[in-house]
């Protein structure tokens, strides 16, 4: 059964402290992974897009890597901020033709605190 | 350019009565996904859609729910009889199914549903 797993539930962190979210997913076929931050209320925004081949993407001070022998990934935020509070959700995509078919995990809430 | 839009952005219902979900896509964007969200729980795929064609609906529950993407108009999700754990957010993604992304998804900003 095709499976995203992510860790911690949830964290709170201090402004300025950097933190790392982690992803394992037992997915296949495995197109690509993204990580996405959605806001309460909102929709998911994607953040990171990784392929197979990749094993490290940044976006400013956001960092994914993939790890696709042992079906890991990680999201490390440094520098956190206020705005940085939100859920964040590691996705793994397989392609079919034009379609794709998301894989979601229940995401990993973070709140940044003063 | 918009991006995609649902509507309405929240809905009450009584127990038995029926959700009318609205979604339209990106501009230029063909295809049309539904996913629910349930409390606490992590996005679930329902159903995928072409124009005036239902392609995957392997997540849809069997009774109850429908959907639709017509030639003109926006994507449709029905829900009959609503009971009280149809409560959740459901979003809408779409994407232009040709070309540069073709099946990358942009998601809309999610119906909550509330069953009382």
């Amino acid at each position: 059964k095709n499976q995203v797993e992510q860790s911690p539930q949830s964290l709170i962190i201090l402004e300025g402290k950097n933190c790392t979210l982690q992803c394992n997913y037992t997915v296949s076929p495995f197109s690509n992974l993204r990580w996405y931050k959605q806001d309460t209320g909102r929709g998911p925004v994607s953040l990171t897009i990784m392929t197979f081949s990749e094993n490290t993407k940044s976006n400013g001070r956001y960092t994914a890597t993939l790890d696709a022998d042992t079906k890991q990934s990680s999201l490390h935020i440094t520098a956190s901020q206020l705005s940085d509070s939100a859920s964040y959700i590691c996705v793994v995509i397989a392609l079919t033709g034009t379609a794709s078919k998301l894989t979601f995990g229940t995401g990993t809430r973070l709140q940044v605190t003063l | 350019n918009a991006g995609v839009m649902q509507n309405p952005r929240h809905l009450v219902r009584r127990r038995g009565q029926e959700a009318r979900l609205r979604c339209s896509p990106m501009k230029g964007h063909s295809h049309v996904y539904w996913y629910r969200q349930l409390p606490e729980e992590g996005l679930k795929f329902m159903v995928y859609l072409q124009k005036e064609n239902i392609i995957d609906e392997s997540g849809m529950p069997k009774e109850r729910f429908s959907a639709e993407f017509p030639k003109e108009g926006p994507s449709i999700l029905r829900i009959q009889q609503v009971v009280r754990g149809d409560s959740a957010a459901y979003f809408c993604a779409s994407s232009p199914g040709q070309g540069q992304g073709a099946y990358e998804q942009y998601f809309g900003p999610g119906t909550r549903l509330t069953v009382t």
